[in-house]
């Protein structure tokens, strides 16, 4: 069973639609992060959020932390081919950083 | 700045083999390092993490080891690969715990 459960799994979309992927899990976590990954790359750290109910935005990407700090979600508006990726949210459980299984990308020109 | 270099960047290699992987880090000093496997472009299982020179914890059991011999190095290695161990391997540093953490390009290993 995964500690972090991510929806949808793939997504594939037209350039210029709007997203949203969700990571949800039934345990609390200190903080949420989200990463978004490359083929063939490592993982590049997107954000950080710390604070229930807490709102960050990078550009047309919006993400937010649950008020329980038991889920997130990632936002893009007006999507582009550039932000085709894998997009994984981790979380601190027991001293260590847990990922969900991704949220794989496509964004079509 | 910070940067964390992994060689080689592709390997294949036959059953029975042994392995080593190496990640170096540049630009801090006694950071928390990881051992990632990606298999099939998904999610991330941790293998090994450290959080001092000798100091390593193990996640999975496995014919895979780790060990760092200096500050800023973090070696994978196995005496004799399985097919099984075929996988996108990254290594990662953090400064504060397991928060935060940044990702070197990955290895890609096929075991044939």
């Amino acid at each position: 069973t995964q500690l972090l459960e991510q929806s949808p799994q793939f997504l594939s979309i037209q350039e210029g639609e709007n997203l949203t992927v969700y990571c949800n899990s039934s345990s609390v976590f200190s903080s949420l992060q989200w990463y978004r990954q490359e083929p063939g790359e490592g993982p590049v750290l997107l954000v950080t959020v710390v604070t229930g109910g807490e709102v960050k935005k990078l550009k047309r990407l919006t993400f937010q932390f649950g008020d329980a700090r038991k889920d997130s979600s990632l936002h893009i508006t007006a999507a582009q081919p550039g932000d085709t990726g894998l997009y994984l949210c981790a979380g601190v459980k027991g001293g260590k950083l847990i990922f969900g299984q991704g949220t794989e990308l496509s964004v079509k020109p | 700045s910070q940067t964390i270099h992994q060689w080689p960047a592709t390997l294949v290699q036959p059953v029975g083999s042994p392995l080593s992987l190496e990640c170096t880090v540049e630009g801090t000093s006694n950071p928390n390092l990881y051992w990632y496997r990606q298999a099939a472009g998904r999610g991330l299982q941790l293998l090994f993490y450290s959080v001092g020179i000798g100091q390593i914890s193990s996640e999975v059991p496995q014919n895979l080891s780790a060990s760092r011999p200096q500050d800023r190095q973090f070696i994978l290695s196995s005496k004799k690969l399985l097919l099984s161990d075929s996988g996108f391997y990254l290594c990662a540093w953090s400064v504060i715990g397991p928060y935060e953490q940044y990702f070197g390009p990955g290895t890609r290993l096929t075991v044939t």
